[in-house]
């Protein structure tokens, strides 16, 4: 089992650069969700999927855009990369029956 | 709005004694609770969790309180460890859905 893998682990983009993180899980988990870390934030939810074909905006889903076509899959889209995107970005995904998620080792982003 | 507030961004103690992090959120919706604990360049693994129905849960060394009149949950970690220091957060959500709405985190230091 590798769990949720995200891919890359590190990413610099020119402003009005548009990119995909990835996000994979192996688990068969049915939530997946985004989130971003930033200093004196905490975490802060992008958007969620609680399966397959649905999806729901978090927190802070200005900017980004998501899709979930497959229970593996859930990517993140930054249609206009900005340097107010500039964070750590996790991935994470949970069975329906326990509420811990599964976290990713993050995508370091950095937009310039 | 924060909806899950931690208030403390950083505590120190002393090897063998007691950690006790508090939580606090607003949203009287919120019925399940988990703490999460971070090192640096990983991601978030989870901790522990309690559900609305119980004020206790403990799990070896760890137990979260929650005192619902007060919208109030808290972490204590007896005894502390040196490997315990990391960035704790708590996060609240509505009938265990896929929505997970995270504090601001709280850096915990364990001094030998």
């Amino acid at each position: 089992n590798a769990g949720v893998t995200q891919t890359p682990k590190f990413q610099v983009l020119k402003t009005g650069q548009s990119m995909t993180l990835q996000c994979a899980q192996d688990m068969n988990h049915e939530y997946m969700s985004w989130y971003r870390q930033d200093p004196g934030m905490g975490l802060r939810l992008i958007h969620y999927s609680v399966g397959a074909g649905i999806t729901d905006q978090g927190e802070v889903p200005n900017g980004y855009n998501v899709s979930r076509s497959t229970t593996e899959d859930f990517p993140l889209r930054l249609l206009s990369a900005a340097p107010s995107q500039t964070s750590v970005y996790f991935c994470a995904s949970r069975t329906v029956s326990h509420g811990g998620y599964t976290f990713g080792s993050g995508t370091r982003l950095t937009v310039v | 709005d924060q909806q899950v507030k931690q208030n403390s961004p950083s505590l120190s103690v002393q090897e063998g004694r007691i950690s006790i992090l508090n939580c606090d959120y607003t949203n009287s919706m919120f019925d399940y609770f988990l703490w999460y604990k971070k090192y640096p360049a990983e991601g978030p693994t989870f901790l522990i969790s309690i559900s609305s129905i119980k004020d206790k849960n403990e799990d070896g060394r760890f137990t979260v309180f929650l005192n619902k009149s007060a919208k109030h949950l808290s972490l204590h970690i007896v005894p502390s460890q040196p490997g315990d220091s990391a960035v704790y957060f708590c996060a609240a959500s509505r009938n265990q859905g896929g929505k997970l709405i995270f504090g601001q985190g709280t850096e915990l230091s364990v001094k030998p």
